[in-house]
């Protein structure tokens, strides 16, 4: 079985301020991981994936193995940040995604 | 522009009616996915299909049914509507291969069932 879990519900920092919303997974093979974001009134959609290893809109996100994690870093909040993040995890040979609950971030001003 | 479009946005149906949900995409992509958003619970699979006429269970298929008749059309559908599946409901498509996980959202559907 997969799971992923995401253990904050709500996350609020301030403008400018570093962030990291956190994902914890299970899963016996090797997974794929991924962030997808959905600002307000926008559809959901991919941030980054842990295989490209890139940033995105300034967010990083590194897969610790042995932690089970992916958590999902920006050294300086921004107002437009504000959204839902989800944690998804892809494993074995179907094409099924597995979403954490999510975290709504709110920058503030 | 990629585009997974979803028919209805808000429907509003009472106890017991047949709901058809409707998803089109236009990527020619294989795979197809509903997922339903609760808040607190984030996005659970409902059903996805890898090709016309496949279909498989997600995690909460129960009181849920599917239809996949052509590559880009993928249909949900509640046969006996009841309270507890009033929800947003999102469709979503992907390719194959290397770009697995990389799902396209549809807007959502708004379902209340009074």
């Amino acid at each position: 079985a997969q799971r992923v879990t995401q253990p904050e519900k709500l996350l609020s920092v301030f403008k400018g301020a570093p962030v990291e919303l956190k994902c914890n997974y299970s899963y016996s093979g090797s997974p794929e991981l991924f962030w997808y974001v959905q600002y307000s009134r926008q559809r959901l959609q991919l941030l980054l994936r842990h295989i490209s290893r890139e940033s995105i809109k300034g967010f990083t996100a590194d897969l610790n193995k042995g932690e089970t994690s992916f958590h999902l870093k920006k050294p300086f909040a921004q107002e437009e940040d504000s959204a839902m993040y989800y944690c998804a995890l892809s494993g074995g040979s179907n094409y099924k995604l597995t979403f954490g609950k999510g975290t709504l971030l709110t920058v503030n001003p | 522009d990629v585009k997974v479009t979803q028919s209805s946005r808000y429907l509003v149906k009472r106890t017991g009616e047949k709901v058809f949900l409707e998803c089109v995409q236009d990527m020619d992509h294989e795979n197809m996915f509903w997922y339903r958003q609760d808040p607190g619970l984030g996005l659970r699979l409902i059903y996805f299909s890898y090709d016309v006429k496949m279909k498989e269970k997600g995690d909460i298929p129960e009181g849920y049914s599917v239809s996949r008749e052509k590559k880009e059309r993928f249909s949900l559908i509640l046969e006996s509507a009841s309270t507890n599946q009033t929800s947003m409901y999102l469709c979503a498509s992907s390719s194959g291969g290397g770009k697995r996980g990389e799902l396209f959202f549809g807007e959502g559907s708004r379902l209340t069932v009074l």
